[in-house]
């Protein structure tokens, strides 16, 4: 069964644009999770997505947006881009949304803004 | 609030060690602990998961334990090798609140051949 995948993996951006990332969970999986995760302040949390309705959302700016689609594939957007938003940004994905699912973490996103 | 501790934050042994990661949590009241490695510049790898009816979850070389009343968790790694070297984390749920992790700042470990 494959694992979880992001596209793209690495990303370069300028200030002041947005960006787009996507993740597709393991299939059978309809539970999508999104982490920040940064040398400073380690993973985050970002939002939880569950049968396409946002379940949790993390202490990030209204800048930072996601949605999830009828296949449970999931994006996540930022816009109006900051130097500080500069990060690996990991999805992970379970079989349902619960706090006794193991979640999976696909390989990330490298996003670095100049 | 939950928070994860994991000291030390990097350790350096040689090949052949057994050695002991700690990772402690502050509520008590926990749905389980994860225990992920990650590789420089890489994704999360699960290497186990345990309930919090449980005390203890084996696969191989690795031993995770739980004590949810002193609130701490153990990652023992059995004859350590160099293919060991990675960045381990572990994270708990946060209570009620699904798939939310919250994940300690990770033990950075290299093991010298």
């Amino acid at each position: 069964k494959a694992g979880v995948t992001q596209t793209p993996r690495y990303l370069i951006k300028t200030r002041g644009q947005q960006v787009t990332l996507s993740c597709s969970p393991i299939s059978g999986h309809r539970s999508v999770s999104w982490y920040q995760q940064t040398p400073g302040q380690g993973l985050q949390f970002l939002f939880e997505y569950f049968s396409e309705t946002q379940r949790n959302k993390g202490n990030f700016p209204g800048r930072f947006s996601g949605r999830q689609f009828s296949n449970s594939r999931s994006e996540m957007n930022v816009s109006t881009l900051e130097l500080g938003d500069s990060a690996l940004y990991l999805c992970a994905s379970s079989l349902v949304a619960g706090e006794w699912e193991t979640q999976y973490f696909g390989p990330g996103t490298r996003l670095l803004v100049l | 609030k939950q928070e994860v501790t994991q000291i030390p934050a990097a350790l350096s042994v040689p090949e052949g060690e057994n050695l002991v990661l700690n990772c402690s949590f502050t509520d008590s009241a926990i749905y389980n602990l994860q225990w992920f490695r990650q590789d420089p510049g890489k994704g999360l790898t699960s290497l186990l998961l345990i309930q919090s009816s449980q005390r203890e979850q084996t696969s191989g070389r690795l031993n995770a334990s739980l004590d949810k009343s002193s609130g701490r968790s153990t990652l023992y790694i059995a004859a350590s090798q160099p293919g060991d070297s990675a960045t381990y984390l572990c994270a708990a749920p946060l209570s009620d609140q699904g798939g939310k992790l919250i994940f300690g700042q990770g033990t950075e470990l290299s093991v010298k051949p």
